[in-house]
């Protein structure tokens, strides 16, 4: 069975501090992974999608996540945090079920940003 | 201009009642899909439909129902069997042609749902 952890619930940086949102994943077959941006009452946002082509993918805001096969991650990072990045954060493995791919989230991680 | 709009943003139900959350998209897309956001929980999918005229029961069906009688459209039901039916819910479609797996999802903007 493929599922996804995000290992934290909460991260707390300062305006201008890299940022590094934990994923784990476990799948029994070479995933897909994606991470999505949610402000508060709003929808979800793809910020960037592994796709196999590279393991360092680079996504919208600045942001960009490393495939790690041996470690089974797919961390989320921005070497600088700015007060817009404040947000929930969602790490997703796309899951082959019943022949279509159904994608599974993990809980989210909140990203709290002081000035 | 495509995307995906959900309506109402706001609804508020009594107990007992049945109500219908509205989703439509315009990208073509085969794929749509209902989610059930909860502080905390991240978003449980509830239906999803891969093609018209069929839909599969997600990870908390019940106390739900859908239909997809268009490809543009797919519309929830939140009966009065769903026991506790507050929740912010999302509506989104992909493209799942050729089975890949890459194609990402498109969200809309939800509907808080509130049972006074």
């Amino acid at each position: 069975a493929q599922s996804v952890t995000q290992l934290d619930s909460h991260v707390s940086v300062s305006e201008g501090t890299p940022v590094l949102l934990r994923c784990n994943y476990s799948s029994s077959y070479s995933p897909s992974l994606f991470w999505y941006v949610q402000h508060p009452n709003k929808g979800l946002q793809l910020l960037l999608k592994y796709t196999s082509a590279a393991t360092l993918v680079k996504g919208i805001n600045g942001f960009e996540a490393e495939f790690k096969k041996s470690e089974t991650s797919f961390h989320l990072t921005k070497p600088s945090a700015h007060m817009s990045d404040a947000a929930e954060y969602f790490c997703v493995v796309s899951v082959l079920s019943g022949g279509s791919y159904i994608p599974t989230f993990g809980r989210g991680t909140s990203l709290i940003v002081h000035p | 201009d495509g995307g995906i709009t959900q309506s109402p943003k706001y609804l508020f139900r009594k107990e007992g009642q049945n109500v219908t959350l509205s989703c439509e998209q315009n990208l073509n897309h085969d794929a749509m899909y209902w989610y059930r956001q909860d502080p905390g929980q991240g978003l449980r999918l509830i239906y999803y439909s891969q093609i018209v005229n069929d839909f599969q029961k997600g990870d908390i069906a019940e106390g739900y129902s859908v239909s997809r009688e268009k490809k543009e459209s797919f519309p929830l039901t939140v009966t009065s069997a769903q026991k506790n039916p507050t929740a912010f819910y999302l509506c989104a479609s992909n493209a799942q042609t050729g089975g890949s797996s890459y194609n990402e999802q498109f969200f809309g903007p939800g509907t808080r749902l509130t049972v006074l």
